[in-house]
């Protein structure tokens, strides 16, 4: 069926520290995948992405990367800043027209 | 150009009450999205549209109907609110194709009682 799982459900870091959030997926046919920051009391945005065609991406401090094979994908945020503090969503394209999400990530980042 | 925007904002309603909630989007983006998200979980899918007159149904589309008004609107209505229809709903759309990016509304907290 279509599923996303997402690991950990919350992850405690020091500023200046990195942060990895883990992603499966079940569709071998999935081939975009969309990283989403939701602020409290926010709407989901998204701060990055990548398609199967391509392993890994980056944008500043932020980067993600796609291993088709397993069906994994992980998001990375090196030097966190107090700011990064949310809740962080990955999600997997199925069937050409739909999103499913993964529970979810609370990040805390303490100066 | 306002993107995605929903009404209303906040809605408390009695069990056994129906209401439509109001999505609407200027982007010209041909495919629409309702979620609904609970504490702890993520968002999940409730009725999709693909296209301007079709709707499909999502992970969790029981006691929810949905109309593509036209290609810029898509409205979600319960027609008999349960306690368990208490959320946070989040109206999304995106161009369609191969484009894939979405883009959320500012969501509507529903209250149940």
């Amino acid at each position: 069926g279509e599923n996303v799982e997402q690991h950990p459900s919350t992850l405690s870091v020091q500023e200046g520290d990195s942060a990895v959030i883990k992603c499966t997926y079940s569709d071998s046919a999935s081939n975009y995948f969309p990283w989403y920051k939701q602020e409290l009391g926010k709407r989901p945005q998204l701060i990055i992405d990548i398609r199967s065609n391509v392993g890994e991406k980056k944008d500043q401090r932020i980067a993600v990367t796609l291993n088709k094979t397993a069906k994994h994908f992980s998001l990375h945020i090196t030097e966190t800043q107090p700011e990064d503090s949310a809740v962080y969503f990955c999600a997997a394209f199925y069937n050409t027209d739909k999103l499913i999400f993964g529970t979810g990530t609370r990040l805390q980042v303490f100066p | 150009n306002a993107g995605v925007t929903q009404t209303p904002k906040f809605q408390v309603l009695k069990t056994g009450q129906s209401m439509t909630l109001q999505c609407a989007q200027d982007m010209n983006h041909n495919s629409m999205y309702w979620y609904r998200q609970d504490p702890g979980m993520g968002l999940r899918l409730i009725y999709y549209s693909a296209s301007e007159g079709t709707t499909d149904k999502g992970e969790v589309p029981n006691g929810y109907n949905v109309s593509r008004l036209n290609k810029r609107e898509f409205s979600l209505r319960l027609e008999s609110a349960a306690p368990s229809q208490t959320s946070v709903y989040f109206c999304a759309s995106r161009t369609g194709g191969n484009t894939h990016e979405q883009y959320f509304g500012p969501g509507t907290r529903l209250t149940v009682t």
